[in-house]
Parts: C-alpha cells; sequence; structure tokens
C-alpha cells in the first residue's frame, strides 16, 4: 500500500473529450508530481507542485492543465489530446522537494486516446 | 548525453539464478542521490533504495545488494536467487542540485522476466 492513490485507473477517451485525472496522496507530503511514461521511453516529469504552487512546467502541451487544491490533491485536466498522448500517467508525492527525498508512486492511470 | 543509462533493455533469467542490472550516471554535482525503483505490472513505482554520493558502502538487502562505485559512476543492482515474483521493470534514478527543481532523472529502465 503505497498511500498513492489515483483514479481512473484506466481512460479511454476520443480526441475532443475533456477529462481529468485525479491523484490523493494520504502521506502528509508537500509535494507532487505528474510524470508521464510512453513506451520504450523514460519516464517524462510534467509538473511538479510543492505547497501546492507550481515550480516545474517541463515544456508540456496546454492540452494537460493541472490543478492543485491542497497538498493532498493533485489533478490533470486533459482536452484536445492526440493520440501520441496514449501513456500511462503516473502521479507521485514526497516531503519536501530537498535533494534525495524519495517519491511514493500510485499505480498510474493507463490513457488511450482514440 | 543521458544522465542515466540502463544499457539492459530486457533480461530473462531462470529462477534462482543471480542477476544483475547495471546502472551508469553522469553528473557534474559532488553532492547527489541515486536510486532504484521497482514497477511491477500493478504499474506503481516502488521504491527500493537511495544512496547519497558520500557513502560508497555497498549495501544488502535480504537478496538485494547494491554496488555504488563513484570511480566509474555506476550504481548496480544484485538479485541473488531470482524469484518469479522479482518479474519488473527496474529503474535507476538520479537526483542532483544541478538540476535545481527537476527532482529526479531516471533511466529507460530494464525488463527482467524470472522463467519458473
Amino acid at each position: 500500500e503505497t498511500g498513492v492513490t489515483q483514479t481512473p485507473r484506466h481512460l479511454v477517451m476520443g480526441m475532443t473529450n475533456k477529462k481529468s485525472l485525479k491523484c490523493e496522496q494520504h502521506l502528509g507530503h508537500n509535494a507532487m508530481y505528474w510524470y508521464k511514461q510512453s513506451a520504450k521511453k523514460p519516464l517524462e516529469l510534467m509538473f511538479v507542485y510543492n505547497f501546492k504552487e507550481q515550480t516545474e512546467n517541463n515544456s508540456v502541451p496546454s492540452r494537460f492543465s493541472p490543478e492543485c487544491p491542497n497538498s493532498s490533491h493533485l489533478f490533470l485536466h486533459l482536452h484536445t489530446l492526440q493520440p501520441e498522448d496514449s501513456a500511462l500517467y503516473l502521479c507521485a508525492s514526497s516531503q519536501g522537494q530537498s535533494l534525495g527525498n524519495e517519491q511514493f508512486f500510485g499505480p498510474g492511470t493507463r490513457l488511450t486516446v482514440l | 548525453a543521458q544522465k542515466v543509462t540502463q544499457a539492459q533493455t530486457e533480461i530473462s533469467v531462470v529462477e534462482k539464478e543471480d542477476v544483475t542490472l547495471d546502472c551508469v550516471y553522469e553528473t557534474r554535482d559532488t553532492t547527489y542521490y541515486l536510486f532504484w525503483y521497482k514497477q511491477p505490472p500493478s504499474g506503481e513505482l516502488v521504491f527500493l533504495i537511495r544512496r547519497n554520493s558520500f557513502d560508497e558502502q555497498n549495501e544488502i538487502s535480504g537478496r538485494y545488494s547494491w554496488n555504488f562505485q563513484k570511480s566509474t559512476s555506476s550504481f548496480n543492482f544484485t538479485i541473488t536467487a531470482s524469484q518469479v515474483v522479482d518479474s519488473a521493470v527496474y529503474f535507476c534514478a538520479l537526483s542532483e542540485a544541478y538540476s535545481g527543481n527537476t527532482p529526479l532523472v531516471f533511466g529507460k529502465g530494464t525488463r527482467l522476466s524470472v522463467i519458473a
């Protein structure tokens, strides 16, 4: 039990749909992350939030819009996605962003864009 | 150049064999951390170990052991007497101050298949 949950676990959407991914951490952490994991590519960091403030946006297209209402919840709003956006989206949290803090991951949302 | 290189894309071993997963990193920092994570078929990455750059002692935890060598910039991971449950993708990662707010840089992962 990692303490980081993600919903939904699987999502199929068309290119014109709008959907949201949800992440919740029960570990009392202050930093939360979104990663994208595509087949045969390294994990790509998308966004970082520390104490609800966005501290990193790794040149992610605007069709991905993060939201962090509090330190325990993180959303990824999706709209007008492309088929190449199909991937496993992983959420993680850590106790702050200090060097060396390990991150705890959720099980991911498997997204398929038709 | 990749910051973290896991040259082995896929490895298959027979149960009870020992297997070593290689990790080579690149950094300009003198203070940094290295990690190993396991990703089973269920999807979530499971933290296995963290090692800071000032601690070169090898570590053993049950059937797992890690060999950190700064001279070769390597942080290799050995599973002794492998079991089917060890089948997963294993990621090595680097955390360095030079990356600023980017906390972890992952390698591409090594898929380990342990065959009964």
